[in-house]
């Protein structure tokens, strides 16, 4: 199994580009989300997903759009890129909201200038 | 709401020296809580959960309801060891609420 898996690991936006960033998991897990990593912030949930068809907000959703067409993909979206936006994005999936353990990606670091 | 305090950004300690972490939440109903740990140029990985009460990588927590505390603790540091170590509760059914962060420099 691959696990969980980004695309792209690297990313440099212009203010104002949008972008996906494409999240897939090949262990049939039900819940995946969203996360950004920031210097003394720690993790932030963006958004979540419990099963296809259903997403929700997490703490920081302002400026990123979900889906979830498959149960394997849970791409991000950046509608208009904001150097406030500059961050590493995680993605992660669990067999169930109630699951433990969380199992991560590799990571996207985005940089908008 | 649910929170995890981790009072220290950064931790140094010698190589054979304990190592604590602190965490301390806010929740009132019954948590599970979980130690997330991420080295260098590598992803998230779950360390620990207070429900397994086992020790990984000569690492234990013990879940203390009185004081809301689940600190992390090795009674004697490995190079190896330094890493980014993430304190996270998960209340009921909602997601993982994970603190700041610790940065750990085992100094060799």
């Amino acid at each position: 199994n691959a696990g969980v898996t980004q695309t792209p690991k690297f990313q440099v936006l212009k203010t104002g580009q949008s972008m996906t960033l494409q999240c897939a998991q090949d262990m049939n897990h039900e819940y995946m989300s969203w996360y950004r990593q920031d210097p003394g912030m720690g993790l932030r949930l963006i958004h979540y997903s419990v099963g296809a068809g259903i997403t929700d907000q997490g703490e920081v959703p302002n400026g990123y759009n979900v889906s979830r067409s498959t149960t394997e993909d849970f791409p991000l979206r950046l509608l208009s890129a904001a150097p406030s936006q500059t961050s590493v994005y995680f993605c992660a999936s669990s067999y169930s909201l109630r699951g433990y353990e969380q199992y991560f990606g590799p990571g996207t670091r985005l940089t908008v200038t | 709401a649910q929170r995890v305090t981790q009072p220290e950004k950064l931790l140094s300690v010698f190589k054979g020296a304990p190592v604590e972490l602190k965490c301390n939440y806010s929740y009132s109903g019954s948590p599970e809580l979980f130690w997330y740990v991420q080295y260098s140029r590598q992803r998230l990985q779950l360390l620990l959960r207070h429900i397994s009460r086992e020790s990984i990588k000569g690492f234990t927590a013990d879940l203390n309801k009185g004081e809301t505390s689940f600190h992390l603790k090795k009674p004697f540091a490995q190079e190896e060891d330094s890493a980014m170590y993430y304190c996270a509760l998960k209340a009921g059914s909602y997601q993982l609420t994970f603190g700041k962060g610790t940065k750990l420099s085992v100094i060799p």
